[in-house]
C-alpha cells in the first residue's frame, strides 16, 4: 500500500546546530503537509506543499517539496530548544480526499 | 473559536470490553478524521466522517467503527478491546473535503489492561 518514509527516526542536536528530516514516497504525491508534536501534545500542522519544486519558508524553517512529487525535507536552521517535539510529514495521495498517509516522525531533542 | 474537543482524555479499559470515544470538531468544520497513535506504529488512519458519511477508511479490523451526527460531533467505537489496542486516539477537523490542514483534538489516552 502506499507508504511515507520518513528518516532520521530521531536527531539529537547542540543548539544552534541546522536540522535536516527527510521524506520519501514510493508513489507520486498529490501534496505533503508537515505536523510538529510537542511532549505531551498533539500534531500541530505547519504547512502544506503541493507544487513540483516547491520551496516554503517559515522564519527558520525551510520546506522542500520534490521535483517529481515523491520526496519532501524540512530544514531547521540554527535550532533552538523550542524546536524541541516530533516533525511528521503527511502525505495525500491521488484521489484519496481526507486519507493522510503520516510518515513515522522525526524526534528532535536539542541539547542547550 | 474554540479548539477540537476530546472526551475523555484518558480512560482504562480490560480486554474484551468495549469504548465510546468522542470528539467535537471545530465549529462550522464538516470533515473529523480519527487516527491512532502507538510508539510503533506513529499515526495511523482510522477513518473520515464528512457531512454524517463515511468518506475514507483505514486498515483496521471491522471492530473500530465510527459516525457522525448531524452537528458533526463524531464518535468511535471499539469493540471487543484487545492489549494492542491501548493507543491515544486522536481526533482532528477540517472546514470541508479541500486538501487543507487538519486541525488536532488533544487526544484520548485508551489503556487496555
Amino acid at each position: 500500500g502506499q507508504q511515507v518514509m520518513q528518516i532520521p527516526q530521531y536527531q539529537h542536536v547542540q543548539e544552534g546546530e541546522d536540522f535536516t528530516t527527510y521524506c520519501n514516497s514510493s508513489t507520486t504525491l498529490s501534496n505533503i503537509q508537515w505536523y510538529k508534536q510537542r511532549p505531551g501534545g498533539h500534531p500541530v500542522f505547519l504547512i502544506q506543499l503541493v507544487k513540483s519544486g516547491e520551496v516554503k519558508k517559515q522564519k527558520r524553517l525551510t520546506f522542500q517539496f520534490g521535483e517529481a512529487k515523491k520526496n519532501s525535507s524540512l530544514h531547521i536552521t540554527a535550532t533552538q530548544t523550542t524546536d524541541v517535539g516530533t516533525y511528521f510529514c503527511a502525505g495525500h495521495y491521488g484521489g484519496s480526499q481526507g486519507n493522510l498517509i503520516f510518515g513515522k516522525g522525526t524526534k528532535l531533542s536539542v541539547k542547550p | 473559536k474554540a479548539g477540537v474537543t476530546q472526551t475523555p482524555r484518558y480512560l482504562i479499559k480490560t480486554r474484551g470490553q468495549q469504548v465510546t470515544l468522542s470528539c467535537s470538531p471545530i465549529s462550522g468544520h464538516r470533515s473529523v478524521s480519527w487516527y491512532q497513535q502507538t510508539p510503533g506504529q506513529g499515526l495511523q488512519f482510522l477513518f473520515e466522517y464528512f457531512s454524517e458519511t463515511q468518506r475514507n477508511k483505514g486498515n483496521f479490523p471491522g471492530r473500530f467503527s465510527g459516525r457522525q451526527f448531524s452537528n458533526s460531533r463524531s464518535e468511535m467505537n471499539v469493540s471487543t478491546l484487545e492489549l494492542g489496542d491501548s493507543a491515544l486516539y486522536l481526533c482532528a477537523s477540517r472546514p470541508g473535503q479541500v486538501r487543507n490542514e487538519q486541525f488536532f483534538g488533544p487526544g484520548t489516552r485508551l489503556t487496555v489492561l
